[in-house]
């Protein structure tokens, strides 16, 4: 069965550091990874997802970037944190097709950044 | 711009009551719409629906899709405070592997 792991579970940054959350996708090849961030109890924003390793499509230009170095692993980074960073994060996978396949979400990681 | 739009924002009830949840979109080439149920962390998956599936039902919760007026509706009857969670409707389209979420609803049923 697929199961898909991230990591940290939560995270207290401070403003001008560094950011680099992990996620890794097991039992399943090429899967379509997104990643999400959700602000408190509300809907779920798409920041980036990737079709293929190298392959990163950019929903919102912001200061945070994504790589997918291998099949089954999508990192979220950011070279310096803003406040405006903080949320919830979270990593997905699907079936590669087109729309009929549902995503399955991470555990997600906690972010505050001070 | 594609938009999917979810209401109420936010839902108080109390045990054994029933609920209806709204899902409005308006997107280019509507594909299928999806409804997820998060409580703590991760969303899970609670129905599909498509052009060929309409109308799905699961114990006390079902949904239909509306796609002459653009809309779906999340039942659940006889709610229970496992209910309490937020529900979150998504869209896909044809051509792009997106899914869009709205914006959410809360539901907290009362014991």
């Amino acid at each position: 069965s697929q199961t898909i792991h991230q990591w940290p579970a939560t995270l207290v940054q401070p403003v001008g550091s560094p950011l680099s959350l992990e996620c890794t996708v097991e039992g399943t090849s090429n899967p379509n990874l997104y990643w999400y961030r959700q602000a408190a109890g509300r809907g779920l924003q798409l920041l980036f997802y990737s079709v293929g390793i190298g392959q990163i499509s950019s929903e919102v230009p912001q200061n945070l970037s994504a790589s997918r170095p291998q099949d089954r692993q999508f990192i979220l980074s950011s070279k310096k944190l803003l406040l405006s960073d903080s949320g919830f994060y979270l990593c997905a996978w699907s079936v590669l097709d087109f729309g009929y396949n549902e995503q399955f979400f991470g555990p997600g990681t906690r972010l505050t950044v001070l | 711009e594609d938009k999917v739009v979810q209401s109420p924002l936010s839902l108080v009830v109390h045990e054994g009551d029933t609920v209806t949840l709204n899902c409005s979109y308006e997107v280019t080439n509507f594909r299928s719409l999806l409804w997820y149920k998060q409580e703590k962390k991760a969303p899970t998956f609670l129905f599909m629906l498509t052009s060929s599936g309409i109308e799905k039902k699961s114990g006390r919760l079902s949904s239909i899709l509306d796609k002459k007026e653009l809309f779906s509706i999340l039942n659940i009857t006889a709610t229970q405070t496992g209910d309490s969670a937020i529900y979150l409707c998504a869209v896909t389209t044809s051509g792009t592997y997106k899914y869009i979420f709205g914006t959410g609803t809360r539901l907290k049923v009362l014991a």
